[in-house]
């Protein structure tokens, strides 16, 4: 069982409410993703991370952003959440050099 | 830009048969390519990933074919069971550097499995 955790599992926000999504992995990995999915639908790269202090922006374009100021961490941040934002955003990470990442359960946000 | 897709998104086979999902690419520069299965309320779980310097990996029920001439890969799933039954993505690592790389992930095909 992959050690990554993502918290909340589920968030019910209203329009213009900064949230952040937590992302934490216990297996050292440099590499660390988000994606943005609907349901039934493609995974879309949103962010990246090779190590402490990198971030990247992915294909989707996305009005959040992430930090990684801890390489276990890497936390993802909406300063203003809006009904377009709701979707469900999982996280992963793999090692340097290893082609499995490895995902956390996902949150599911809904911005009413 | 690039992308990787399925041509089916839905696949209904009867219990004990085998499976094949396919997948089309278009990023020639990608090093590996990579099948997840996805159960429904969890995230993605490898399966199995094949080099792009390789035709066929096998692995436990599953088989990977990738045609490089016609950018394609697929899953083969042998006696599929109720137990696969999910939505399966195709995946490629696309080289930025070399010690960097982004993961892409294709859509989905789901994977209904009869009794």
């Amino acid at each position: 069982e992959a050690d990554i955790y993502q918290t909340p599992r589920y968030l019910v926000i209203g329009t213009g409410k900064k949230i952040t999504l937590e992302c934490s992995q216990t297996m050292g990995h440099d590499k660390m993703y988000w994606y943005q999915q609907d349901p039934g639908m493609e995974l879309h790269l949103i962010h990246y991370s090779y190590g402490v202090n990198s971030t990247e922006k992915g294909d989707l374009s996305s009005e959040s952003t992430v930090s990684r100021i801890r390489t276990e961490h890497f936390p993802l941040t909406l300063e203003s959440a809006r009904p377009s934002h709701t979707s469900q955003y999982l996280c992963a990470s793999r090692s340097a050099g290893n082609t499995e990442a490895f995902f956390g359960q996902g949150t599911r946000l809904t911005v009413v | 830009g690039e992308s990787v897709g399925l041509h089916l998104p839905t696949l209904s086979v009867q219990e004990g048969d085998n499976s094949i999902i396919n997948c089309a690419y278009s990023n020639s520069a990608s090093d590996y390519f990579i099948w997840y299965k996805q159960e429904s309320g969890k995230g993605p779980q490898f399966i199995i990933d094949i080099r792009s310097n390789m035709d066929k990996r096998q692995g436990q029920r599953v088989t990977v074919l990738l045609n490089k001439t016609v950018k394609h890969l697929s899953l083969q799933i042998a006696a599929t069971q109720p137990g696969d039954s999910a939505v399966y993505f195709c995946a490629e690592n696309t080289v930025l550097s070399s010690n960097t790389g982004k993961l892409i992930f294709g859509q989905g095909t789901t994977l209904q499995v009869k009794p």
